[in-house]
């Protein structure tokens, strides 16, 4: 069965970076592509990229680009997303998810638990 | 600029049926969405595409009582038999224009 099994929670000081991990299982893994998505406390969901593990081509959401980086490592079928220069505003549950299409973009099938993340000083 | 809206709240008793609704913006009536549900304190959970013409894909595992349709720009989650588990976060999302991604605000639906 799929699965995307995420890195745990993590506490970081304003102006530090994070790196989450999802280690996918469970079906090809260069198959489909792998997003990021947020959630603040409280709030909905907020999509900040998406990488092809096959080859590592990104591309992020406008509000995240300069400070996010998305890579893969095809050979532990893991993807990381970093995010750096933390603010209080990035305290929240990261996710990762599947896109159901086979190489190209759609809508996601499967979800990581969620890593959380709590920027504080 | 794509887009997708929900009301934030909706209601029904046990045992009956709720519609809930995703409405795309101008200019997209054509493009498919798909619901997630997020139970409390849980992570979200992919429950079916829905296409234009109201075809719709489910996840592994939803039951029956759950179904799609399609009405113009709208997009319809039909919960039949709710149950007490049903009450949750529910959250469309929509994808194109390039490459891009985005979610509705999400619809708390409780039971009554």
């Amino acid at each position: 069965q799929v699965q995307l099994v995420q890195s745990g929670a993590e506490v970081k000081k304003p102006g530090a970076s994070v790196k989450v991990s999802c280690k996918a299982s469970g079906y090809t893994f260069t198959s489909h592509y792998l997003h990021w998505v947020r959630q603040a406390p409280g709030q909905g969901l907020e999509w900040m990229g998406i990488i092809n593990p096959s080859g590592g081509a990104t591309s992020y959401a406008q509000k995240f680009q300069g400070r996010v980086t998305m890579t893969s490592d095809t050979s532990t079928s893991t993807v990381y997303m970093e995010l750096t220069s933390l603010r209080s505003e990035d305290t929240a549950v990261y996710y990762c998810a599947r896109d159901f299409e086979l190489q190209q973009l759609g809508g996601f099938d499967y979800w990581g638990q969620g890593t959380r993340v709590t920027v504080s000083s | 600029q794509l887009a997708v809206t929900q009301s934030p709240s909706a209601s029904a008793s046990l045992g009956t049926s709720v519609k809930l609704t995703c409405t795309l913006s101008s200019g997209h009536s054509r493009f498919p969405i798909a619901w997630h549900q997020q139970r409390p304190e849980k992570g979200p959970r992919y429950l079916m595409k829905i296409n234009s013409d109201g075809s719709h894909n489910k996840g592994d595992g939803i039951p029956g009582r759950f179904s799609g349709s399609s009405s113009g720009a709208e997009r319809y989650l039909t919960i039949s038999s709710l149950q007490s588990e049903d009450e949750a976060d529910y959250f469309c999302q929509t994808w194109g224009n390039g490459i891009n991604v985005v979610f509705g605000g999400g619809t708390k639906l409780t039971v009554l």
